[in-house]
């Protein structure tokens, strides 16, 4: 069974500094996808970045990049030149060939002015 | 233009009612899936359909069904609505193959059974 553990149910960040948010996984598929989603106050789940498994090169996507490690099975997110705009929960996923997505249980980000 | 649609965006009922949410999207997807967020914001799959074709059905209880009468639309009808269904239901579709493979989410629908 596939399972993701987010171990940081909250973190805070001074404004333009750097945080970093872990995310472990565990799954029995060879292929499957990684993905990080955001969910501001508004409620509505924001893709943020996303890797697939087979690809050795961490994914980024501007001030947004991970540190995939496949053989510990851990998919950190970081975040750099913190804004207040990234104020969010975060969630990590796995998604195997089934389409099946499982989500951590989320990481409260506090961006401190 | 909205990708993921779903409405009503909240509701509040009472607690034996049956009630509908309805989701559609635009984007061609053959995929599309309910979750259901607790109020500790746990996210968890409900269903998945492809093509109209249920591919998903995790541990819920058989008060939910969902209905898709096409492709483009999902839609999640609730009977007999319990105290523990009040929770944010999310829509979302995918295109299963495509290199991309995200999982693009409706707003959410605010349900609270009082």
């Amino acid at each position: 069974a596939q399972t993701v553990t987010q171990s940081q149910p909250e973190m805070s960040v001074q404004e333009a500094e750097t945080v970093t948010l872990s995310c472990t996984y565990d799954t029995s598929e060879s292929d499957y996808y990684l993905f990080w989603y955001k969910q501001p106050p508004s409620r509505q789940m924001i893709l943020v970045i996303r890797q697939e498994a087979y690809k050795q090169q961490n994914a980024t996507e501007n001030r947004f990049s991970v540190n995939f490690q496949k053989a510990a099975k851990s998919f950190s997110l970081k975040i750099s030149d913190s804004q207040l705009g990234d104020a969010a929960m975060y969630f990590c996923a796995t998604m195997n060939r089934d389409d099946k997505i499982i989500f951590g249980k989320g990481t409260r980000l506090h961006i401190l002015p | 233009d909205t990708a993921v649609s779903q409405t009503p965006k909240y509701l509040v009922t009472q607690m034996g009612n049956d009630k509908s949410i309805k989701c559609e999207q635009n984007l061609g997807h053959d995929t599309m899936y309910w979750y259901k967020q607790d109020s500790k914001k746990f996210l968890k799959i409900m269903f998945s359909y492809n093509n109209k074709e249920l591919i998903i059905n995790e541990t819920v209880p058989n008060r939910f069904s969902p209905k898709s009468p096409d492709k483009a639309h999902l839609n999640l009808h609730i009977n007999s609505l319990e105290l523990g269904d009040s929770a944010v239901y999310f829509c979302a579709s995918s295109q299963p193959g495509s290199r991309e493979n995200e999982q693009f989410f409706g707003p959410g629908t605010r349900l609270t059974v009082l």
